[in-house]
């Protein structure tokens, strides 16, 4: 089964602090991608960060980097020096490699208290 | 380079009735796939096409179909509209193949309620 597991509904950081969001997946496909999106109020998901699973080296994009464990199944996101721009809903995705078939988590609904 | 056009933004139509959301993917992309959103299941996915034809397929019964244009626009369909139908609908594209590395770009959907 493809399942996508986001354990947090909500989070709270105060500004400029870090935060880290959770997302384990469970897949038997041997070559995937992973993904955080941020989809805030305006409704459009946005591409935060993309991982390769067969990369050992974990995914990193200005403030926002990935602890990638591939045994474990597990895919956290960490946002550094968090901003109010950064509160959203944030979705953990992953797909096989050669297919796109996205399969989401729940979703985790993060405050930015200023 | 203009992004994902989903219309209409916002539908409103009764049960039992039909609808069809358009898609206009970003220029030079070729796969196009489609996503329900509901807060009770979240984001599912329903299909995706490539060169007009469907490529995968979710676990939607057969009331949802889509299909492919020349120029890669998409339309998605949904006949007999249910209560439960009420969701964000949201497309997606991206360029073809493993070079492309599956990234995904979204619109900003469409919202529909069904009374």
């Amino acid at each position: 089964a493809q399942t996508v597991t986001q354990s947090q509904p909500e989070m709270s950081v105060q500004e400029a602090e870090t935060v880290t969001l959770s997302c384990t997946y469970d897949t038997s496909e041997s070559d995937y991608y992973l993904f955080w999106y941020k989809q805030p109020p305006s409704r459009q998901m946005i591409l935060v960060i993309r991982q390769e699973a067969y990369k050992q080296q974990n995914a990193t994009e200005n403030r926002f980097s990935v602890n990638f464990q591939k045994a474990a199944k597990s895919f956290s996101l960490k946002i550094s020096d968090s901003q109010l721009g950064d509160a959203a809903m944030y979705f953990c995705a992953h797909t096989p490699y050669n297919f796109n078939k996205f399969y989401f988590g729940s979703g985790t609904k993060l405050n930015v208290k200023p | 380079k203009a992004g994902v056009t989903q219309t209409p933004r916002y539908l409103i139509k009764t049960r039992g009735q039909q609808v069809t959301l358009s898609c206009s993917p970003i220029s030079g992309h070729r796969s196009v796939s489609w996503y329900q959103q509901t807060p009770g299941q979240g984001l599912q996915f329903l299909f995706e096409y490539f060169s007009e034809t469907q490529r995968n397929k979710g676990n939607f019964p057969g009331r949802f179909s889509g299909r492919q244009f020349s120029n890669s626009r998409s339309e998605m369909n949904v006949s007999t509209l249910e209560l439960g139908d009420s969701a964000l609908y949201l497309c997606a594209s991206s360029l073809p193949g493993v070079g492309a590395k599956n990234i995904q770009y979204f619109g900003a959907g469409t919202r529909l309620s069904v009374l």
